[in-house]
């Protein structure tokens, strides 16, 4: 079955760069499907961050489009999330997910998250 | 922007109870509409997606109703592993998505 495990450091400092990667087992990315990523402050709801097409369309929320870079390793089958200049407020778990996505000459479908990973928890702090 | 609210914000109840949750969205979403459920230190489950439509896996008692603004989740009668958090998620500007901010369902 498809599985998804996120991984990278637990703690930034503020003004750096957060950097995490998915590796994403039983499905190559490559294949199909958007995938995505979410975050959720302790305590608080949940974000959406951003997504891409396996082709490599890449699709940020407005709020952090200018600090968001999201690419793909087809070689290694994972996909990464850069946030640069983080601060406090970017502590958070860091999920990411498949993103089911079809449409025909009628409609469109899915465009939820079925497949998340465990979450990772990222500190900004000194 | 799509803002999505859900109330109410907690909702308390108890197991054999039904449970109405509400998400409205500030415009249309059509239908295109999803629910999860998250539990405390796990990631999110997606339960119904485009309004009512069951994900693979999941119970009956779950339902989505709605088109438009109005969308409701309903458990037609709590079980012990329904006491968790719900959100809603719109697609109605594809690819751009966003969230409600939660209901609590917890044991009255």
């Amino acid at each position: 079955q498809v599985q998804l495990q996120e991984s990278g450091p637990g703690l930034v400092k503020p003004s750096e760069t957060l950097s995490l990667t998915c590796a994403v087992s039983g499905y190559s990315v490559s294949s199909g499907y958007y995938w995505g990523w979410i975050r959720q402050p302790p305590g608080k709801g949940l974000e959406w961050i951003g997504s891409f097409f396996h082709s490599g369309n890449t699709y940020y929320n407005p709020s952090l489009k200018s600090r968001v870079t999201i690419s793909v390793d087809t070689s290694r089958n994972h996909f990464s999330l850069k946030l640069s200049s983080v601060t406090a407020a970017d502590t958070a778990v860091y999920y990411c997910a498949r993103l089911p996505y079809y449409y025909d000459d009628t409609d469109s479908y899915g465009g939820a998250f079925d497949i998340w990973g465990q979450g990772t928890m990222v500190t900004v702090s000194s | 922007e799509i803002v999505l609210t859900q109330s109410p914000a907690t909702l308390s109840l108890s197991p054999g109870e039904r449970a109405t949750l509400s998400c409205r969205a500030s415009q249309s979403v059509s239908s295109y509409l999803a629910w999860y459920q998250q539990k405390p230190g796990q990631a999110p489950r997606l339960l119904i997606y485009d309004a009512s439509s069951r994900a693979t896996g999941i119970p009956v008692r779950f339902s989505g109703s709605g088109s438009g603004t109005d969308f409701t989740l309903t458990i037609s009668s709590l079980v012990p592993e329904d006491f968790a958090v719900y959100y809603c998620q719109q697609r109605s500007n594809w690819p751009l998505l966003s969230f409600g901010g939660g209901t609590k369902v917890e044991i009255k």
